[in-house]
């Protein structure tokens, strides 16, 4: 077990629309990664925040937003629900040091979100 | 340019025998290339992880060789057991964050 801890672990919304998944990140850890892994592909990378502040995207649009709180904390809001956005969801953490420029990345267990 | 393509899709194994997953990249700039091990209904695990300074790095049955010049790396799996069975992906990133991932090689180890 990594530490990384995702909340909730299955989730139900419908068309349209609005969630909000969280992520506790590993003890020592000040960056957070999030990523969409759909079924049977390869996780996809979302965002990243480093000490509360959005640290790179991924080709997401922008109802994809995300917070970073002080304990470093995260979580992804997805608004506007879409079919497609049923998929796994990946938080990731890790130790950016001063650059922002992270080591090793830790996942947690996911949020599975189906979207009917 | 920001692809990781990975190889095969889905692999066999007999116990006792070599698993081998391979990837190709495309950005030159990737410098760092960890490989991540996913059961189902988890989240994936860093298995081994190489820097392109090196052109192989081992750890207990899992290797990874590296290919700076063909930018191809792969993960050999020595002794595979049924507990390996398992979603591997291999991934690539600029200073270890922010990862591409491959599309995942699906192995089966039958006893």
């Amino acid at each position: 077990e990594t530490g990384v801890t995702q909340s909730p672990t299955h989730l139900i919304k419908t068309r349209g629309q609005q969630v909000t998944l969280r992520c506790s990140s590993q003890s020592g850890h000040n960056t957070v990664s999030w990523y969409q892994q759909a079924l049977g592909q390869g996780p996809q990378f979302i965002f990243q925040y480093y000490r509360e502040e959005e640290n790179g995207r991924g080709n997401f649009p922008p109802r994809f937003s995300g917070l970073q709180f002080p304990n470093y904390s995260s979580e992804l809001n997805v608004n506007a629900l879409e079919l497609d956005d049923s998929a796994l969801y990946l938080c990731a953490s890790s130790f950016g040091g001063t650059s922002g420029r992270g080591e090793t990345q830790y996942f947690g267990p996911g949020t599975r979100l189906l979207v009917l | 340019q920001q692809q990781v393509k990975q190889s095969p899709q889905s692999l066999i194994v007999q116990k006792g025998g070599i698993s081998i997953i391979n990837c190709a990249y495309e950005n030159t700039a990737f410098d760092y290339f960890p490989w991540y091990q996913q059961f189902p209904g988890k989240g994936p695990a860093l298995l081994i992880a190489i820097r392109p300074d090196v052109s192989e790095k081992k750890e207990g049955r899992f290797t990874i060789s590296f290919n700076k010049s063909a930018k191809q790396f792969s993960l050999h799996i020595m002794d595979s057991q049924p507990g390996d069975s398992a979603t591997y992906f291999c991934a690539a990133s600029i200073g270890a964050d922010k990862l591409i991932f491959g599309t995942g090689t699906r192995l089966q180890v039958f006893p």
